[in-house]
């Protein structure tokens, strides 16, 4: 599958400050890009995703931003909770199928 | 709510042995793929299925077959299962992409932790 880079593997945060996810590709051709949290005992769960038409979603404490060119996207975690704690991986869309990142371990520290 | 039922969440099998993971998704989802997670590496590609009887490897399906003989139900083989295959798998389901990409959102199981003696 498309090789996606994911950094760092693990992120450790104060309670209330901001974490922030980077993933790099190397295909163009890829136009989605879907970032999932998955939960002590849990399988991945989607939280938030872009298209390649564009630059940046929000959803509430939650961003993606995607730069086509550079061919990297990012996932940005504003105030972040207790209930952040856990293990993202980002992924990216290519003919039907989804490679995913290595994944970041998320911990916030109260 | 979509709900992708994984039938074990620990096993426990002695190399050699033949295994069958199984996996139904609820909502009439047209693909089905099966992943392995293991630390630092993610979640890969083992198989996926478009349709009923209708099976594609992804990136490592050495050692492992598939079934879908029908199309909530999806199953994960280990012919003869070895040391290497203890590890964590799921499944997941989406509708059929057909070019819009919102529907390749992937439904995931919880997982099964798979243990080889």
């Amino acid at each position: 599958g498309e090789n996606v880079e994911q950094h760092p593997s693990t992120l450790s945060v104060q309670e209330g400050d901001s974490a922030v996810i980077k993933c790099t590709y190397s295909d163009s051709a890829s136009n989605y890009f879907p970032w999932y949290k998955q939960e002590l005992g849990k399988g991945p769960q989607l939280i938030i995703d872009i298209r390649s038409n564009v630059g940046e979603k929000k959803d509430q404490r939650i961003a993606v931003t995607l730069n086509k060119t550079a061919k990297h996207f990012s996932l940005h975690i504003t105030e972040t909770q207790p209930e952040d704690s856990a293990v993202y991986f980002c992924a990216l869309l290519r003919e039907d199928k989804l490679s995913f990142g290595a994944g970041t371990t998320v911990t916030v520290r109260a | 709510d979509v709900k992708v039922t994984q039938s074990s969440r620990y096993l426990v099998k002695r190399t050699g042995e033949k295994v069958f993971l199984e996996c139904v998704q609820d909502m009439d989802h047209e693909n089905m793929f099966w992943y392995r997670q293991d630390p630092g590496l993610g979640l890969r590609l083992i198989y996926f299925s478009y349709d009923v009887k209708m099976k594609e490897k992804g990136d490592i399906p050495e050692g492992y077959s598939v079934s879908r003989e029908k199309k909530e139900r999806f199953s994960l083989i280990l012919e003869s299962a070895s040391t290497n295959q203890t590890s964590m798998y799921l499944c997941a389901s989406s509708l059929l992409g057909e070019g819009d990409v919102a529907k390749n959102i992937q439904y995931f199981g919880a997982g099964t932790r798979l243990s080889v003696l």
